[in-house]
């Protein structure tokens, strides 16, 4: 079993729905996760963090944690086609330092 | 601010030769970071320092991967001798603090071993 696990799409999603990315980990302890962005050809950017249970909203961006079933989602509202972009979710397993673990990232595609 | 820089943005080299990285950090930053990224799939840590001493090189192949942080700021990585499976982008970045502190990449440098 992968630490972290996304499905590696490509998904595909009309512009101005929602678009929504999942992901699992494995280590229970982890307490902090990250979504990146990262554009073909580019490194990734982070968007945003969340370390507790609920949701976090920025802009059109919200972050979901359910630490009891061990899963991070991601929710784009309004999708645009700047959006196209593989999304990596990352988990926080250090302590006291920051040592992230990448999933594999999903293919997301805005069509016009 | 200037951000992550890197060098060489494209290395193409025959397997068993050897090549080196080279990554300067966002300025003030203490926290350096050496990822590789296989086609694919998401970045893996190589190694991490913090200030000039090593955190975790925990998954760095050390009978060929080397790395080292200059005086706190500037970083190499180097292969030697390099593999097939190698062939990877190698990402460096940096953070001002630990945990919820963000990290930024810089644009990294393909390495493709024929």
């Amino acid at each position: 079993q992968k630490e972290v696990e996304q499905n590696s799409g490509p998904l595909s999603v009309p512009e101005g729905a929602i678009a929504s990315l999942n992901c699992t980990y494995s280590d229970r302890g982890s307490q902090s996760f990250f979504w990146y962005r990262q554009y073909s050809g580019k490194s990734p950017e982070l968007i945003m963090f969340i370390y507790s249970n609920g949701d976090k909203e920025d802009g059109r961006f919200t972050a979901q944690l359910n630490k009891a079933s061990q899963y991070v989602s991601l929710l784009i509202r309004d999708s645009q086609p700047s959006d196209s972009a593989t999304y990596l979710c990352a988990v926080n397993r250090g302590q006291g330092a920051q040592k992230l673990v990448f999933g594999q990232g999903t293919r997301l595609t805005i069509n016009p | 601010e200037a951000g992550v820089a890197q060098s060489p943005r494209y290395k193409i080299i025959e397997k068993r030769q050897s090549v080196a990285f080279w990554c300067n950090p966002i300025s003030g930053h203490a926290t350096l970071y050496w990822y590789q990224q296989i086609l694919g799939q998401g970045p893996k840590l190589l190694i991490q320092f913090q200030n000039n001493g090593v955190v975790d090189d925990s998954q760095l192949p050390k009978d060929r991967f080397s790395a080292e942080r200059l005086k706190g700021v500037d970083s190499t990585l180097k292969i030697q001798p390099a593999k097939l499976e190698d062939s990877a982008v190698y990402l460096c970045a940096s953070s001002s603090g630990p945990i919820l502190y963000e990290q930024y990449f810089g644009p990294g440098t393909r390495l493709t071993v024929t």
